[in-house]
């Protein structure tokens, strides 16, 4: 089956602690893109990435790092200097830019 | 940067009844998609239109680039349309790497 995975699917940290959420797709799609999600809010980009070894930061980057060593992976860590990281976080994938975006299920991070 | 608006933000119908969700959106765009997320997170792509239009069993969507908004149609609703329906469009200019500017999003409700 092709598609996207995000594990796990529930976080829970304390607060000052990195945490990093995977992202794996093997739909052999180029680019890679993480998104937040507030409750009651549409999403917004973290991190982009049209290539491996390359990626661009989106609207809301500060507290977060990527990495994209391989085509099908893209983790995401969040670290202690994110001031509100409990969010919902959804990564997805296309083709390459301005192609249809495919989302993963999604993980529920909590920071307490 | 653009804005994207979506109404109604939220809207609740009986089972059977039709429905139009709007999408207007402030610049010119490369991409243009329909989202429906169900109650567990999960995003599901509805349609890639960044113009024109198209049909899906009981959906269909248009949009109408020159004058810068989208519908999305649902017709003979049923119970599992219910959730929330985001509209996201991709800047129309040079590399822009497929960012997506999601709106508010319009939470649909519909009652047996």
């Amino acid at each position: 089956d092709g598609g996207i995975t995000q594990s796990p699917k529930y976080l829970f940290r304390k607060e000052g602690q990195n945490v990093t959420l995977s992202c794996e797709q093997n739909l052999n799609h180029d680019a890679m893109y993480w998104y937040r999600q507030d409750p009651g809010q549409g999403l917004r980009l973290i991190y982009y990435s049209q290539i491996v070894n390359d990626f661009q930061k989106g609207d809301i980057a500060e507290g977060y790092s990527v990495s994209r060593e391989k085509k099908e992976s893209f983790p995401l860590t969040v670290t202690s200097a994110q001031k509100n990281p409990t969010a919902f976080y959804l990564c997805a994938s296309s083709i390459g830019g301005s192609a249809e975006q495919y989302f993963g299920p999604g993980t529920r991070l909590t920071v307490t | 940067g653009i804005q994207v608006e979506q109404s109604p933000p939220d809207l609740i119908l009986q089972e059977g009844a039709n429905s139009t969700l709007r999408c207007n959106f402030s610049d010119s765009v490369n991409n243009l998609q329909w989202f429906h997320q169900n109650p567990w997170g999960q995003l599901i792509n509805l349609f890639y239109i960044p113009s024109g239009t198209k049909q899906n069993g009981r959906l269909s969507a248009t949009t109408v680039a020159t004058e810068r908004y989208s519908l999305l149609y649902i017709s003979s609703s049923q119970t599992t349309d219910s959730g929330v329906y985001f509209c996201a469009v991709e800047r129309g200019i040079y590399n822009q790497g497929g960012k997506l500017i999601f709106g508010q999003g319009t939470e649909l409700s519909v009652k047996p």
